[in-house]
């Protein structure tokens, strides 16, 4: 069964520091990953796609790594803020023909604090 | 216009009540999406319409009925509830199914089933 898990759980940072969020699938064969900013209550939005040949992308403050032969990928956020609290979701495609069907993660809930 | 609206923002409603949710999106789109999403879960797909043909269905209870009379708009009736089906349904639209294309989500009605 295809799987998608994301660590930590939670997480607290202070306004101006950075962190990372982590990503780690089974999907099989793999067509790409995004990366999602999920509001409260709002629905998520794209924050980066990742292809198989992609090692890092980067979004602004937000800079996406993907390794496809561990099948691990980071979200890094520099120099946070109050705004990107919110959950953090990794939702990877497979590749299996027609319909591409998307596998969501856990999500990681992240709270900036000043 | 990159948005998709969904109306009502927020639904309570009884276990015989009859209901309808709304979504509706200008970007020509050809393929849209009901999730349902509870409380720290991540979201689960419900259905996937393709050309206005449902193309998915994963498994929903009758009791979800989609529509989708045009290529911009989706309905989802709601009829005779249980209080199990309160959450969060968002509606998400792509220019098709295949890898490449985004998803974009709605704001999501929360829907209260009492």
């Amino acid at each position: 069964k295809n799987q998608v898990e994301q660590s930590p759980q939670s997480l607290i940072i202070l306004e101006g520091k950075n962190c990372t969020l982590q990503c780690n699938y089974t999907v099989s064969p793999f067509s790409n990953l995004r990366w999602y900013k999920q509001d409260t209550g709002r629905g998520p939005v794209s924050l980066t796609i990742m292809t198989f040949s992609e090692n890092t992308k980067s979004n602004g403050r937000y800079t996406a790594t993907l390794d496809a032969d561990t099948k691990q990928s980071s979200l890094h956020i520099t120099a946070s803020q109050l705004s990107d609290s919110a959950s953090y979701i990794c939702v990877v495609r497979e590749n299996s023909g027609g319909y591409q069907k998307v596998t969501f993660g856990t999500g990681t809930k992240l709270q900036v604090i000043p | 216009d990159t948005e998709v609206t969904q109306t009502p923002k927020h639904l309570v409603m009884g276990m015989t009540n009859k209901k309808s949710l709304k979504c509706e999106q200008h970007m020509g789109h050809r393929a849209m999406y009901w999730y349902k999403q509870k409380a720290k879960k991540p979201p689960e797909l419900m259905f996937v319409y393709s050309y206005e043909k449902l193309s998915i269905n994963e498994s929903v209870p009758s009791r979800f009925s989609p529509e989708c009379p045009n290529s911009s708009l989706l309905n989802l009736h709601l009829h005779a509830l249980q209080p199990e089906d309160s959450a969060l349904y968002l509606c998400a639209s792509s220019h098709g199914t295949g890898e490449v294309y985004e998803q974009y989500f709605g704001p999501g009605t929360r829907l209260t089933v009492t």
